[in-house]
């Protein structure tokens, strides 16, 4: 089955204590990318990568990094958490520009930073 | 810069009554895409299309419509018999040919169906 898979689903951690959040895809797509869905602002781009090794800023990168290494993989590495980012992740892929393809949306990570 | 207003936070409806969710974009691109996703109670992100701006035809897709005007940079959403499966946030999103790896999104419109 085609699909995004995001874990964990659901993650409580405190101030300052780096944490990972792992996105994968099982579509060979080349484009992935990162949101963040907070209430009465829709969702936010934080990163994205066009490929393997390729990665750049969207709209809301502070305080998060990412990495591309393989294809199928773009975890969301967040180093020193604080409580602003408390919010419902979604990472996403497509075949390759979101303006082409149809982009896929994994079921999200809510997170809470206490 | 690209931008999508949702001016419509929520809506309630009673079930079988027809209801517009409005889309109101803003861009500099000549070429841009536009997109509809739909967000139910379970919180997954669907898609329900993707038109680019050079087509304007109007789309229908069973109970679901699509109403593309570039003259007023908007692309609304209609269902018609509205059922409370269609309970759900619905997100417009437009992406365009300047920031084409980017995909902005509006605020959301959650739309109730009352039975």
């Amino acid at each position: 089955e085609a699909q995004v898979t995001q874990n964990p689903r659901y993650l409580i951690t405190v101030t300052g204590k780096k944490l990972t959040v792992t996105c994968s895809q099982n579509m060979n797509h080349e484009y992935m990318s990162w949101y963040r869905q907070d209430p009465g602002l829709g969702l936010r781009q934080i990163y994205y990568s066009m490929n393997v090794e390729v990665t750049d800023k969207g709209d809301v990168p502070e305080g998060y990094k990412v990495s591309r290494k393989e294809k199928r993989n773009f975890p969301l590495i967040l180093e020193s958490p604080s409580p602003n980012q408390t919010s419902l992740y979604f990472c996403a892929s497509s075949l390759s520009s979101p303006a082409s393809y149809e982009q896929y949306f994994g079921p999200g990570t809510r997170l809470t930073v206490t | 810069a690209q931008k999508v207003t949702q001016a419509q936070t929520e809506i309630s409806v009673v079930e079988k009554e027809d209801v517009t969710l409005d889309c109101v974009y803003e861009t500099r691109d000549t070429t841009y895409y536009l997109f509809w996703y739909k967000q139910p109670p379970s919180g997954e992100l669907v898609f329900l299309i993707r038109r680019n701006s050079f087509d304007e035809q109007n789309e229908i897709s069973g109970r679901y419509s699509w109403n593309f005007q570039k003259s007023t940079s908007s692309f609304n959403f209609t269902i018609t018999a509205s059922q409370v499966v269609d309970s759900a946030v619905y997100f417009c999103a437009l992406s365009g040919s300047t920031g084409a790896n980017n995909l902005f999104f509006g605020t959301g419109t959650r739309l109730t169906v009352i039975p």
